[in-house]
């Protein structure tokens, strides 16, 4: 089974902070990466798939990126809309999940 | 466009099986991997299993000795049967459609279904 380690578990930040959550996969996933947003109450909602492309409607202040089996969900300059719960998610081999980072406000 | 809707009891007592119903509207089932997600309180979400619309599945490792997932494509809908239920079965539980098109993401979610486990 593929292991996806998230961190921060949680993390505080203001309205125009640069934000940066990171997964880490057990081994190899390729680009097989995706990010979803959950606010309380709701379902997840995709946002970057295949490591960097942005679902459409999602705003361009979020990027993916990769470095080897390391993989970081930017939030370039936090809005009041983002503050939520964000999971990784590997499909390259069946689906795991990250254990999620709840970004609340400062 | 396509819309999830999860459907069952909220509440089963320990021992017996779970039961779900996801009913997709707006599209065919055709063509697509279905999916069962579940996130019990206050934790992360945990993937149970999936199945295409011709029947294939494949299932988490950690749950496979007691789940199902079936699919009735004249209904449009898909099931998840979850036997031998504890308390820690208590959770959250979405279906979602597993669209392998594009690179194998969860892009369509029904809005949740709460089952507690408890006699």
């Amino acid at each position: 089974d593929i292991l996806m380690t998230q961190s921060p578990s949680s993390l505080s930040a203001s309205v125009g902070d640069r934000v940066t959550i990171t997964c880490r996969a057990s081994q190899s996933i390729s680009s097989y990466l995706n990010w979803y947003q959950q606010k309380p109450g709701k379902a997840p909602k995709l946002l970057i798939y295949s490591t960097s492309t942005l679902q459409s409607g999602v705003p361009s202040r979020f990027s993916g990126s990769r470095s080897g089996t390391d993989f970081t969900l930017t939030i370039s300059s936090l809005q009041p809309e983002d503050f939520a719960t964000y999971h990784c998610q590997q499909t390259y081999s069946a689906v795991t999940f990250g254990q999620g980072t709840k970004l609340e406000s400062k | 466009q396509v819309q999830l809707q999860e459907s069952g009891p909220g509440l089963v007592k320990p021992s017996e099986t779970l039961s779900l119903t996801c009913i997709v509207s707006g599209g065919s089932i055709s063509g697509y991997y279905w999916s069962w997600i579940r996130q019990p309180p206050g934790k992360g979400l945990e993937w149970i299993g999936y199945i295409f619309y011709s029947g294939s599945t494949d299932y988490n490792p950690s749950l496979k000795s007691r789940v199902t997932i079936s699919v009735d494509t004249s209904k449009n809908h898909f099931s998840l049967k979850l036997s031998s239920v504890t308390a820690a079965d208590t959770a959250v539980y979405y279906c979602a459609r597993y669209n392998a098109l594009i690179r194998n993401v969860m892009d369509v979610w029904g809005q949740g279904t709460t089952v507690t486990v408890s006699s």
